[in-house]
């Protein structure tokens, strides 16, 4: 109930290609969905969030696409470039109270000049 | 832009000897929680703060880990004795209020125990 699962676990994007990242979760409850961008040696940033009221949301070259009956969620990164190179994490969390959040395992984006 | 600072960057002890770690969070924070980062991983909550009360340390190994926020504001997480298997990072992140999602991460303590 409290797994996040994620894939694939690395993946390999040409310079301005699309990346595309996936998520799937098994507890209803769920109400928040984030993705965190890890650099090596750096704590996780947040880097673009979502609420299963809407189906998708875009902040610059980052796109949540958001399933509910699926219950999947997806990270876009158009136009990839050799800086977005890093480790994703997708997350969920619901509203016990205390906000705490499930991490999927986390994706390895390369992208080659 | 404030940050959650956290010290040190890196540690090395011996497997047996004690270890703590500093976690200072944005300021007006009132949640804060510790992460383990296993290499390869996704964080893992150890423990979580709502101003000096622990509200969740369920997956916290008690016998051998500690945890305190004595005046809500920062905090040190303790391991005593320390095993090879805790080499990980470590990680203290905060958010505004209890029910606001969105959480901070420090630059995390990378931990090995040798």
């Amino acid at each position: 109930q409290q797994q996040v699962k994620q894939s694939p676990q690395s993946l390999i994007v040409q310079k301005g290609g699309i990346s595309i990242i996936n998520c799937a979760y098994e507890n209803t409850a769920f109400d928040y969905f984030p993705w965190y961008q890890q650099f090596p040696g750096k704590g996780p940033a947040l880097l673009i969030a979502i609420r299963p009221d809407v189906s998708e949301k875009k902040e610059g070259r980052f796109t949540i696409s958001f399933n509910k009956s699926a219950k999947q969620f997806s990270l876009h990164i158009m136009d990839s470039q050799p800086g977005d190179s890093a480790t994703y994490f997708c997350a969920a969390s619901w509203d016990s109270g205390y906000s705490t959040l499930t991490f999927g395992k986390g994706t390895m984006l390369l992208v080659s000049p | 832009e404030a940050e959650v600072a956290q010290s040190p960057r890196y540690k090395i002890t011996e497997k047996s000897q004690a270890v703590a770690f500093w976690c200072d969070p944005i300021s007006g924070h009132a949640t804060l929680y510790w992460y383990r980062q296993i290499l390869g991983q996704g964080p893992e909550l150890l423990v979580q703060f709502q101003d000096e009360s622990v509200v969740d340390d369920s997956q916290l190994p008690k016998d051998r880990f500690s945890a305190e926020r004595l005046k809500g504001v920062d905090s040190t997480l303790k391991i005593q004795p320390a095993e090879l298997g805790d080499s990980a990072m470590y990680l203290c992140a905060s958010s505004l209020r209890d029910g606001s999602y969105e959480q901070y991460f420090g630059p995390g303590t990378r931990l090995t125990v040798t």
